[in-house]
């Protein structure tokens, strides 16, 4: 089965740039989208299809999936960006019968 | 608006079968290209998706999960119920069920809406 690899931690200071990455193999081939889940909250999708933003989601939020990794970046991170982010792909066998929704270990971000 | 909740046990004893049911609001299960998937967060670890189910009934499970899952939904009532067996203290966690995105008229596998979870611990 396909298997994601995020770093397990990522610090930053305010107003600085956090990049998050997320590692599958041929992970380029897929269509990678990222969650934020905050302390007691359900996850929130803040980019989808490598790198569109959901209505709401500040451009401070880009994705990009040129290859192995693909990578969430936060500029100009803020006190309210702390907290823990998920990437996840569709996966399909070849014939198309057996779909899984794949979501990597997660990424606890600490701003300092 | 699309909201989802997710409702069922708060506890349920070990070999058990739990049962949770999803009702959600906003868009209907018998439109082209939706569907609503099942994911879990043990405390403190990753999000893993469980189970999903499409506007046509198609099914799909996690692979090392298949066995005991079994997803199905109730347009009508706009409601979609994840059934697990053999419940085990491994099994607790929290449970949240999620819409699958639609954008511009296209569909998406990942999840925009989240229900708020429903925590369920597993303990004889």
């Amino acid at each position: 089965s396909y298997v994601l690899t995020q770093p397990p931690s990522v610090s930053v200071a305010p107003a600085q740039t956090a990049t998050i990455t997320c590692g599958g193999n041929n992970i380029e081939d897929k269509s990678v989208h990222w969650y934020q889940q905050k302390p007691g909250q359900a996850p929130a999708l803040v980019v989808y299809d490598d790198n569109d933003r959901p209505s709401g989601i500040p451009d401070r939020f880009t994705g990009s999936n040129f290859g192995n990794p693909a990578t969430l970046t936060i500029s100009r991170v803020e006190a309210g960006d702390e907290g823990d982010y998920y990437c996840q792909v569709w996966d399909t066998s070849s014939d198309r019968r057996n779909e899984h929704w794949v979501f990597g270990g997660g990424t606890r971000l600490t701003v300092l | 608006q699309i909201t989802l909740k997710e409702s069922g046990p708060t506890l349920v004893k070990p070999t058990q079968t739990l049962t949770l049911t999803c009702t959600f609001s906003g868009f209907s299960l018998s439109t082209s290209g939706v569907g609503v998937g099942w994911i879990r967060q043990p405390p403190g670890k990753a999000l893993e998706w469980l189970a999903f189910i499409y506007w046509d009934d198609d099914k799909h499970y996690i692979p090392s999960l298949k066995s005991r899952l079994t997803i199905t939904k109730d347009t009508s009532k706009n409601q979609v119920v994840l059934k697990m067996t053999k419940m085990d203290p491994v099994d607790t966690a929290t449970y949240y069920c999620a819409h699958r995105l639609w954008v511009s008229g296209q569909s998406i596998n990942a999840f925009d809406v989240w229900g708020q979870g429903t925590r369920v611990t597993v303990s004889s």
